[in-house]
Order: structure tokens, then C-alpha cells, then sequence
């Protein structure tokens, strides 16, 4: 039992290229979420997915975009790297309608 | 809206000291309280929680309890230890879209000192 997994675990890019996490989970849960987490600041919803074949905006989802491939993974798109996207990206999951969520080792993702 | 308010840091305290974060909250309803650790190059942990008012969280000699009178739910150890060093995040659930969401505070970062 994995529980949430994360790839890669770093990554740089140059401004402009593009890149997909990729976020897989073996607990069986139902909904699915991506973070970013920047100094100061806690971590703050990108995207989240309720259950399979639905995704829906968090609170800074501006440049990202998200793909539900299957009840376990849950991908996170970067088409066009910024600067402002240099952070660390958590992927977690929870039960439907549960309150705890469970959260992948991150992503620490450079732009130059 | 939602929101989390927790004590800036960076703490640092030495061995067997007393530990308390503060955190207060501001929502809608009666959200679920958390504490989240996240121990250096790892992803978050959950520490303990609460559900409802004056119920308490302890794990690991932690402890908060749910204020719904004050919206607190402060963190508090009466003896850390240097493995404790972490950064410490209070959050709140709540029901938003689809699904329920966490709100995180900016999180304190503790620095134990042998």
C-alpha cells in the first residue's frame, strides 16, 4: 500500500516548455486534489476532482489544467511554464464526504 | 469566506520545553478542525482533528481542542522533543463545489534545539 505517489519528484523547466505531474493513489478514495504550496503563504487549491470524470477550479487555477485518467490518478498540466509557477505541488486524495485528505511527498518544480 | 489565521514563526525552543501554536478560524457552519505536520523534504502529515465543539484531537502527546466560542484550536505540547522540528499547519474543512476542501493557514515552522 503506496498510498499517494508522486512523479518526479524534481523537475526545472525553461520559461515557455511544458510539463505533466503525474499523481496516483492506491487507497481507493474517491476525490482527488492538487496544491501548491509557496513560503508564507500554506498551501492553496489548483484543481480538485469530486469522483471519476469530473474536475473542477480551486482557488488559483489560472495556467494549469487537469485530467481524471481513472479512479487512481489524477495529472496536472503545466502548457506554458511562468516564473510565478516555481513552487512545490502536493497531490492528495480523501473519501467522498470525508474530511481528511492524504497527501503524495510533492513536487518540487523550478521555472527559469 | 473560509479562513485560517495561525501564529507566525519561526518558533525555536529547546528540549522538554512547552509548545503552543495558535490558530483561529473563520467559516461558515461548523467546519472540521485540523493540524497537519510536515517534516523537512516530506509531504503533509495529519496530526490530529476535531469535529465538533469542545471535542479534542491528541496524537503523539499533541493536543488541540475545538473552541467554537473563541474559533480557536490551539496546538499545544507540554514537553517537545527534537524530532517535533517541523512546520505545522492548521486547517479547516468545508463543503465547497463538488467536494470538501481544506483551507490551510500559512503554517509555523518549530525548531527544537537539544
Amino acid at each position: 500500500n503506496a498510498g499517494v505517489t508522486q512523479t518526479p519528484k524534481f523537475q526545472v523547466l525553461k520559461t515557455g516548455q511544458s510539463m505533466t505531474l503525474q499523481c496516483a493513489q492506491d487507497m481507493n478514495h474517491n476525490s482527488m486534489y492538487w496544491y501548491r504550496q509557496d513560503p508564507g503563504m500554506g498551501l492553496r487549491l489548483i484543481y480538485y476532482s469530486a469522483s471519476e470524470g469530473t474536475t473542477d477550479k480551486g482557488e488559483v487555477p489560472n495556467g494549469y489544467n487537469v485530467s481524471r485518467l481513472n479512479k487512481r490518478e489524477f495529472s496536472l498540466r503545466l502548457e506554458s511554464a511562468a516564473p510565478s509557477q516555481t513552487s512545490v505541488y502536493f497531490c492528495a486524495s480523501g473519501l467522498a464526504g470525508g474530511n481528511e485528505q492524504f497527501f503524495g511527498p510533492g513536487t518540487r518544480l523550478t521555472v527559469l | 469566506g473560509n479562513s485560517v489565521t495561525q501564529m507566525e514563526g519561526p518558533v525555536t525552543l529547546s528540549e522538554e520545553a512547552f509548545l503552543t501554536i495558535n490558530c483561529t478560524y473563520t467559516a461558515t457552519g461548523y467546519p472540521s478542525l485540523f493540524w497537519y505536520v510536515q517534516y523537512p523534504g516530506e509531504g503533509l502529515q495529519l496530526l490530529l482533528k476535531a469535529t465538533k465543539a469542545d471535542d479534542k484531537g491528541s496524537n503523539k502527546g499533541f493536543e488541540a481542542t475545538y473552541r467554537k466560542e473563541t474559533t480557536s484550536f490551539h496546538l499545544e505540547k507540554g514537553s517537545v522533543q527534537v524530532s517535533d522540528s517541523a512546520v505545522y499547519f492548521c486547517a479547516l474543512t468545508h463543503v465547497s463545489g463538488s467536494a470538501r476542501q481544506l483551507t490551510f493557514g500559512s503554517g509555523t515552522q518549530l525548531t527544537v534545539l537539544p
